[in-house]
């Protein structure tokens, strides 16, 4: 089945915590991107990459680092988490300019 | 100023009350416009891809069309398992960031 995973699915951590959330694709996409989604502010974008060791920052990259070692795996690491960093994280991916398939979302909390 | 807005922000019909959601867009150039529906606490499902003025995808209850400044979402004769949150996205020619800039959404609500 086509998927997109990620782990964890929830997770509670305090401030300056490192953490990282893992994200893997089964379909072969080239492109992978995270985002996080808060009430009133929609679905933004933190990190792309459009093939493996290529990434970029979205819209708002601060406080997250991501890194492509592998086609298929995506992971998003909080060096240093902080209260305003608590969201629902979605990682996403696709052939290109085709439509996104997302991962079924990692809801963090930060204390 | 937001590059996508959509409208309503929420809308309740009656079970086979047709509507239309709006999507207004304001990039330069446009690589692309999606739809996607969004159940609570899930990610996004995919429903179309636009990428030119005029074109037309359809989908059981489900229409989409693109001008040059707005996309549509018709749902004829909805469903209560229609009910969800409907999230329009644009993909833009050129500038830096290459992902999608996403509207707020829609969240539709079908009363049987």
């Amino acid at each position: 089945e086509a998927q997109v995973t990620q782990n964890p699915r929830y997770l509670i951590t305090v401030t300056g915590k490192k953490l990282t959330v893992t994200c893997s694709q089964n379909m072969n996409h080239e492109y992978m991107s995270w985002y996080r989604q808060d009430p009133g502010l929609g679905l933004r974008q933190i990190y792309y990459s459009m093939n493996v060791e290529v990434t970029d920052k979205g819209d708002v990259p601060e406080g997250y680092k991501v890194s492509r070692k592998e086609k298929r795996n995506f992971p998003l690491i909080l060096e240093s988490p902080s209260p305003n960093q608590t969201s629902l994280y979605f990682c996403a991916s696709s052939l290109g300019g085709a439509g996104q398939y997302f991962g079924p979302g990692t809801r963090l909390t930060v204390t | 100023e937001d590059q996508v807005t959509q409208s309503p922000e929420a809308l309740r019909l009656q079970e086979g009350e047709s509507s239309s959601l709006n999507c207004s867009y304001t990039v330069s150039g446009l690589r692309g416009l999606f739809w996607y529906r969004q159940d609570p606490g899930k990610g996004p499902e995919f429903l179309f891809t636009l990428y030119s003025a005029g074109e037309e995808k359809e989908k059981e209850r489900l229409k989409a069309t693109l001008t040059k400044k707005e996309s549509f979402l018709h749902i004829t004769a909805p469903k209560p398992e229609d009910s969800a949150t409907y999230l329009c996205a644009v993909h833009e020619t050129g500038g830096g960031a290459d992902g999608l800039t996403f509207g707020k959404g829609t969240h539709l609500i079908i009363q049987p």
